[in-house]
């Protein structure tokens, strides 16, 4: 069974950083692009970060790019998400979700989610 | 950015009800277009991909059609548990997701 699990969330001041973590299992972690999704209340959906395979390609949409970062360890499973000059737009549930990266891309398999606000 | 526009924002349906969500995309995706569902508190669902394809595990009363820039999402057969909001996202440059249509049961 896949499971996605994120850590890492909670409350931080505007300008600040913070790290996201989201542990994999269930799959070979290797195989497969990995992303970040995340939620504003009651708001919809918008892509934040995706990352191959290996980790020498990332890719943001210019509302995060330069703030924030992707990275995975592929030996612990594991990606993250390095958020810096955070904002209070950037509150949000954010999601680790497996991409299917190709001829079709979408996001496969989702986590619970962990959310961030950004507030003084 | 590509644009996705859904249509309607919300809609009710009865039980065994025949259901249709559209989304329009502001230029041509070819098919690279995903459906996902979303219940209170909970994260996201994938549904359809490749704007037809259903994914593993999803009950066949849904279906996806379209190509280019006009993509639907159908339920053939309104049931209690389909109640949520339903999402489409395309592929085809960066990921842009629709705002969403908000399903109830009637």
């Amino acid at each position: 069974e896949v499971q996605l699990v994120e850590s890492g969330g909670g409350l931080v001041q505007p300008g600040r950083s913070l790290k996201l973590s989201c542990a994999a299992s269930g799959f070979t972690f290797t195989n497969y692009y990995m992303a970040w999704v995340r939620q504003a209340p009651k708001k919809g959906l918008e892509w934040v970060a995706t990352i191959s395979t290996s980790g020498s390609r990332t890719y943001y949409p210019d509302s995060v790019k330069g703030r924030f970062t992707i990275s995975r360890d592929n030996a612990k499973s594991s990606l993250y998400l390095q958020m810096n000059s955070l904002k209070s737009e950037d509150t949000a549930t954010y999601y680790c979700a497996r991409h299917r990266y190709g001829g079709y891309s979408y996001f496969d398999y989702w986590g619970q989610g962990v959310m961030v606000t950004v507030s003084s | 950015d590509i644009q996705m526009t859904q249509s309607p924002a919300s809609l009710s349906a009865s039980l065994g009800e025949t259901v249709s969500i559209e989304c329009l995309a502001s230029e041509g995706i070819f098919n690279n277009l995903a459906w996902y569902q979303q219940k209170p508190g909970k994260s996201p669902q994938l549904l359809i991909y490749g704007a037809s394809s259903l994914q593993d595990g999803v009950p066949s009363r849904f279906s996806g059609s379209g190509s280019g820039t006009q993509f639907s999402l159908k339920i053939s057969g309104m049931q209690s548990e389909d109640e949520g909001i339903y999402y489409c996202q395309q592929g085809y440059k960066n990921y842009t997701f629709g705002a969403g249509t908000r399903l109830e049961l009637k």
